[in-house]
C-alpha cells in the first residue's frame, strides 16, 4: 500500500520560502508511470493544482505559480519536494502530495500540511 | 487554461434520495486517441484529503460503492449517488486532467436534508 507523507515547517514569514518535502513509502517512486504532484488548499476554499515532476525530473507548473516554484525529486529518498518563494500570506493553505496516474485521477495523497505565513 | 465550473454549490438531499452534481469544463477534455473523457470526481470530508472517486469520467475506481456513477462527454459531466448514505455528506469536486494546468471545479456541498 503506497503511502504519502508531507513534512515541513508550518509557518514561513513573508517574502521567505516555504519548502516541503513527500516521503513515499510502500513503493518506489521510481517504479511505474506515475507524476508525482504538489496541490494546496486554504482553508474553506477549493483545491488548486500547484505542479507535477517525473522521476526523470522531468516538471510541469501552474502558470499561475511558475515563477516561484520549484519541484524536486530525490530517488535514492523516495522523495519529491517543493519550494515557494517569496511567499505571502496568499499562500497560507494545507498542501498535499498526491500520486497520478496515466489512465488519471490522484488515487494516492498526504495527510497533508498546514503552512501559515506569517511573521 | 481550462476553467472548471460545478453546479450547484450546495445541495441537501434526503436520505436514500437520489443526489447530482454537474460539472462543466471551458472547453472539451475528450481525449481523441482513445475516446476517453479525461475527468475525475472526488469526495473530500473535513480534515481529509480528497478521495478518488471516478475517472474516465464514468470509471470508478477499486473499492467505491457502486451507488457512484459518473456520466457525461465532451464538457458536460455529472456524478450521481443513487441512494444517499449519511456517510456520504462531504465536498465533492469534478477535476480535469486532459492538460496542465490540471484544474479542479469549486466544489460542492453535499448535506443531508
Amino acid at each position: 500500500q503506497v503511502q504519502l507523507q508531507e513534512s515541513g515547517p508550518g509557518l514561513v514569514k513573508p517574502s521567505q520560502t516555504l519548502s516541503l518535502t513527500c516521503t513515499v513509502s510502500g513503493g518506489s517512486i521510481s517504479s511505474g508511470s506515475y507524476y508525482w504532484n504538489w496541490i494546496r488548499q486554504p482553508a474553506g476554499k477549493g483545491l488548486e493544482w500547484i505542479g507535477r515532476i517525473y522521476t526523470s525530473g522531468s516538471t510541469n507548473y501552474n502558470p499561475s505559480l511558475k515563477s516561484r516554484v520549484t519541484i524536486s525529486v530525490d530517488t535514492s529518498k523516495n522523495q519529491f519536494s517543493l519550494k515557494l518563494s517569496s511567499v505571502t500570506a496568499a499562500d497560507t493553505a494545507v498542501y498535499y502530495c498526491a500520486r497520478d496516474r496515466v489512465i488519471g485521477g490522484f488515487d494516492y495523497w498526504g495527510q497533508g500540511t498546514l503552512v501559515t505565513v506569517s511573521s | 487554461d481550462i476553467v472548471m465550473t460545478q453546479s450547484p454549490d450546495s445541495l441537501a438531499v434526503s436520505l436514500g434520495e437520489r443526489a447530482t452534481i454537474n460539472c462543466k469544463s471551458s472547453q472539451s477534455v475528450l481525449y481523441s486517441s482513445n475516446n476517453k473523457n479525461n475527468l475525475a470526481w472526488y469526495q473530500q470530508k473535513p480534515g481529509q484529503p480528497p478521495k478518488l472517486l471516478i475517472y474516465w469520467a464514468s470509471t470508478r475506481e477499486s473499492g467505491v460503492p457502486d451507488r457512484f456513477s459518473g456520466s457525461g462527454s465532451g464538457t458536460d459531466f455529472t456524478l450521481t449517488i443513487s441512494s444517499l448514505q449519511a456517510e456520504d455528506v462531504a465536498v465533492y469536486y469534478c477535476q480535469q486532467y486532459y492538460t496542465t494546468p490540471y484544474s479542479f471545479g469549486q466544489g460542492t456541498k453535499l448535506e443531508i436534508k
